[in-house]
């Protein structure tokens, strides 16, 4: 039981490049969503989705797009990367939405834009 | 929108010290309130959490957390630390009406043996 994961472990990418994170889990959750750390800043929400198809924004989602297509995976899209987007990600999941589901956090994604 | 406060931002302490981190929210309603860390290198973890009832939660590891509502309150407690607390600790608050956490800004506990 793998628990939540994320593909890539780190990534440097040049101004304008683009890329897409992947998250996985394996504990069947519906809930999953996309977080940001940046230092003094704690971890702001990007996008999350509350089942397959869906997706809905969060707190900062300029400059980034999700896709839900397979339960199991929350993909992260970068189409054009700024340097305002360095930064770690971490993906995390819940069964549910309501106030005693966990989210478990995956291990993160340490992205430099340069 | 909803805002946590955490007034620590470093700190340093020896083995065997107490500790006690600050969490303030800013929302007036009912809340569920989380303390999470992050070990240098891994991914963060449920330290403890308070949905209702006692308001003195006991968590992993021996830290526990007051919720004070009339105060905004969540603070982080440990009566004695270890180098193994070395770690980044997180305060999360959920309002009843939203389905994510909105994290405070990180207190890093530093434990020199």
């Amino acid at each position: 039981n793998a628990g939540v994961t994320q593909t890539p472990k780190f990534r440097v990418l040049k101004t304008g490049q683009s890329m897409t994170l992947l998250c996985a889990q394996d504990m069947n959750h519906e809930y999953m969503y996309w977080y940001r750390q940046d230092p003094g800043m704690g971890l702001r929400l990007i996008h999350y989705s509350v089942g397959e198809g869906t997706t809905a924004k969060g707190e900062v989602p300029d400059g980034y797009n999700v896709s839900r297509l397979k339960k199991q995976n929350f993909l992260l899209g970068l189409e054009s990367a700024a340097p305002s987007q360095t930064s770690v990600y971490f993906c995390a999941s819940s069964q549910g939405g309501g106030s005693y589901n966990e989210q478990f956090f995956g291990p993160g994604t340490r992205l430099t834009v340069l | 929108a909803q805002s946590v406060s955490q007034h620590n931002h470093h700190v340093i302490l020896s083995e065997a010290a107490s500790l006690e981190l600050g969490c303030n929210y800013s929302y007036g309603g009912t809340v569920n309130l989380f303390w999470y860390v992050q070990y240098p290198g891994q991914h963060l973890q449920l330290l403890l959490k308070y949905f209702s009832g006692d308001p003195l939660v006991k968590g992993i590891k021996g830290f526990e957390a007051e919720f004070i509502k009339s105060k905004f309150s969540f603070n982080l407690r440990k009566p004695s630390v270890q180098w193994s607390d070395t770690a980044e600790y997180f305060c999360a608050v959920r309002d009843t009406g939203r389905r994510a956490l909105t994290f405070g800004s990180g207190t890093r506990l530093q434990v020199q043996p």
